[in-house]
């Protein structure tokens, strides 16, 4: 079975200081993984995929996401926060392309 | 290109009414989901349409939950009756089917938030 953790519930940084937000997965297949996230009141938009290509993944506005297979882990980061990244961010694991497992979510808070 | 439109974005009802949710997915996405997010949780998979069938709904509570897709376009989630535990936001998504095995990427509207009172 396939299962997803992600370690913080909330990260709270600087504007200008680095971002991450933790993940560990579980699954029996190589999986593959995704961040997407979520601002408030609009749909979750996709941030950035691993479908075993390059171990290191950039996506969208500057994330980006390393798999660690030995560590089954999946850590999203960004070098600079800024204030519109703030919202909420979900780790997803999947197997199969038609069924995706989210965790329960890690809300960025930034202050200026 | 607009994206997947939901309505309406707010539902309040009182518990035993019935209601219902509609989705308009991104033209030419053939492949329709419906999500429950409840509140702190990420969204779980509530069913999935290929076109206008039902190809997955294994997570569907069948006693009060329904969905159709007719004409394989929009779909309509259904509740009857709503209980006060189904305060969530609902969630559509819609994807192309490139091919049995490839990822194609879910894109999600903005949720029908239900307040059961």
């Amino acid at each position: 079975a396939q299962s997803v953790t992600q370690l913080d519930s909330h990260v709270s940084v600087s504007e200008g200081t680095p971002v991450l937000l933790r993940c560990n997965y579980s699954s029996s297949y190589s999986p593959s993984l995704f961040w997407y996230v979520q601002h408030p009141n609009k749909g979750l938009q996709l941030l950035l995929k691993y479908t075993s290509a390059a171990t290191l993944v950039k996506g969208i506005n500057g994330f980006e996401a390393e798999f660690k297979k030995s560590e089954t882990s999946f850590h999203l980061t960004k070098p600079s926060a800024h204030m519109s990244d703030a919202a909420e961010y979900f780790c997803v694991v999947s197997d199969d392309p038609d069924k995706l497992i989210f965790g329960t979510g890690t809300r960025l808070q930034v202050f200026p | 290109e607009a994206g997947v439109v939901q309505s309406p974005r707010y539902k309040i009802i009182e518990k035993k009414q019935p209601v219902a949710f509609w989705c308009n997915p991104i033209s030419g996405h053939n492949t329709l989901y419906w999500y429950l997010q409840n509140l702190g949780q990420g969204p779980e998979l509530l069913i999935r349409y290929e076109n206008e069938e039902a190809v997955d709904d294994s997570q569907l509570p069948k006693d009060r939950f329904s969905a159709e897709r007719l004409k394989g376009v929009d779909s309509t989630l259904k509740i009857q009756p709503a209980e006060l535990g189904d305060s969530a936001v609902y969630l559509c998504a819609s994807s192309t089917r490139a091919g049995v095995s490839s990822y194609n990427e879910q894109f999600f509207g903005p949720g029908t938030r239900l307040t059961v009172l």
